[in-house]
């Protein structure tokens, strides 16, 4: 079935480095894949998608790239910080389906 | 311009009862998707509304249903109420078509006792 695998389910940085996020997924006909952030009590918020047709998306210290043959993408945060901790989740969705298949999150803890 | 707004924020009911959630999207937006947080288990895909009709339907017994009304607005209902439905119920909103950014709102927090 459709599934989507998101690793880490944790990550704890110190601000000013980086944080890498990948997500797997399953289902080929795949075609839409956004990345949610969610600080804690609030709504999931949209940061950042991409389509198949792109391999790359950046937006100022945010860039997600994407690898159509093994089914990988992924989301860079550059200059971390400490505003940008809470969940992060991707998600993936195919043509015509209306439905985001999510990841199961992850914790992101930038560090003063 | 207004995002997405849900109501009520909390609502607390007992086993085998039933359950009303409802949903505004985006001015503009004709799709409504409604999603399950439950603690630890992710966001689950319940039901997509477009134009008034069910077009989609993720892995949940009959007894979650909704409807979508002609200002584009949405219903979730969930009847004979478990345990296990205690969730955060997440509506988001899309414009129709073949865009699928997906906008959320704040959620209502079911507790079933």
């Amino acid at each position: 079935g459709e599934n989507v695998e998101q690793h880490p389910s944790t990550l704890s940085v110190q601000e000013g480095d980086s944080a890498v996020i990948k997500c797997t997924y399953s289902d080929s006909a795949s075609n839409y894949f956004p990345w949610y952030k969610q600080e804690l009590g609030k709504r999931p918020q949209l940061i950042i998608d991409i389509r198949s047709n792109v391999g790359e998306k950046k937006d100022q210290r945010i860039a997600v790239t994407l690898n159509k043959t093994a089914k990988h993408f992924s989301l860079h945060i550059t200059e971390t910080q400490p505003e940008d901790s809470a969940v992060y989740f991707c998600a993936a969705s195919g043509s015509n389906t209306g439905k985001l298949i999510f990841g199961q999150g992850t914790t992101l803890q930038v560090k003063p | 311009e207004a995002g997405v707004t849900q109501s009520p924020t909390h609502l607390i009911k007992t086993r085998g009862q039933q359950a009303t959630l409802r949903c505004s999207p985006i001015s503009g937006h004709t799709s409504v998707y409604w999603y399950q947080q439950a603690l630890g288990l992710g966001l689950q895909f319940l039901l997509w509304y477009d134009e008034g009709e069910e077009r989609n339907r993720g892995n949940f017994p009959p007894r979650f249903s909704g409807r979508q009304f002609p200002n584009y607005s949405s219903e979730l209902n969930v009847n004979a109420l478990e345990l296990e439905d205690s969730a955060l119920y997440l509506c988001a909103s899309s414009l129709g078509g073949t865009y699928n950014e997906q906008f959320f709102g704040p959620g209502t927090r079911l507790t079933v006792l």
